[in-house]
């Protein structure tokens, strides 16, 4: 199953721009991740966020956690060409050290 | 450290044959994860290890799919007989003993079933 749904499915944007991408989940968690997935590779983890906090940077990334709503949202300023991959938002509301994955943000960084 | 090893990178079978995938995570890494993530979506968990023990299967095809961890190290996935529905990308990752959550994934076993 699907806990996570991210929004939009695909976003274009020009280099320098900032893109938000947004992620809903059902279920309470513990924690939600944001991972990138370069075309044909692995998935890298982002950024963590805990279920007490609201918001968290890490270089260009600011990620936000809503528990109310059950969203988050993901913000890269100053995109870069090197960004365009897919992000995906995961959260462990079904147990324990189990993530579950939405079906992703597809980023593309025009130059 | 090294990361997470899985081969083959990309097999291409015709369906009811069977294949396998094998799965080294980083060492010290007590929890394995098999996902599949069909092409345009989000990986799925099939089976979670910790150490040699199954945590999760409920979205593991028994009927075709299998996982074992021997000696809690290495891992291999077998798909026996295949589908064409089983065209995927079969994604191994690991996980720390303290669990800070995050997942440490490999670069994928791409699966082409014809």
């Amino acid at each position: 199953s699907q806990q996570g749904e991210e929004d939009p499915q695909a976003l274009s944007i020009q280099e320098g721009e900032n893109a938000t991408m947004n992620c809903s989940y059902k279920t309470s968690i513990n924690n939600l991740q944001w991972y990138r997935q370069n075309s044909g590779r692995g998935l890298v983890h982002l950024i963590l966020i805990r279920s007490n906090e609201r918001e968290k940077h890490s270089g260009r990334l600011r990620v936000t956690l809503d528990t109310s709503k059950k969203s988050s949202s993901l913000l890269i300023t100053a995109s870069r060409a090197a960004d365009t991959a897919s992000y995906f938002c995961a959260t462990d509301g079904e147990g324990a050290q189990k993530l579950v994955f939405g079906q992703g943000t597809r980023l593309t960084i025009n130059p | 450290e090294a990361g997470v090893a899985q081969s083959p990178r990309y097999k291409i079978i015709e369906k009811r044959q069977s294949v396998a995938f094998w799965c080294n995570p980083i060492s010290g890494h007590a929890t394995l994860y098999w996902y599949q993530q069909i092409l345009g979506q989000g990986p799925k968990l099939l089976i979670q290890f910790q150490n040699n023990g199954v945590v999760d299967d409920s979205q593991l095809p028994k009927d075709r799919f299998s996982a074992e961890r021997l000696k809690g190290v290495d891992s291999t996935l077998k798909i026996q007989p295949a589908k064409l529905e089983d065209s995927a990308v079969y994604l191994c990752a690991s996980s720390r003993p303290s669990n800070t959550g995050e997942l440490f994934f490999g670069e994928g076993s791409r699966l082409t079933v014809l």
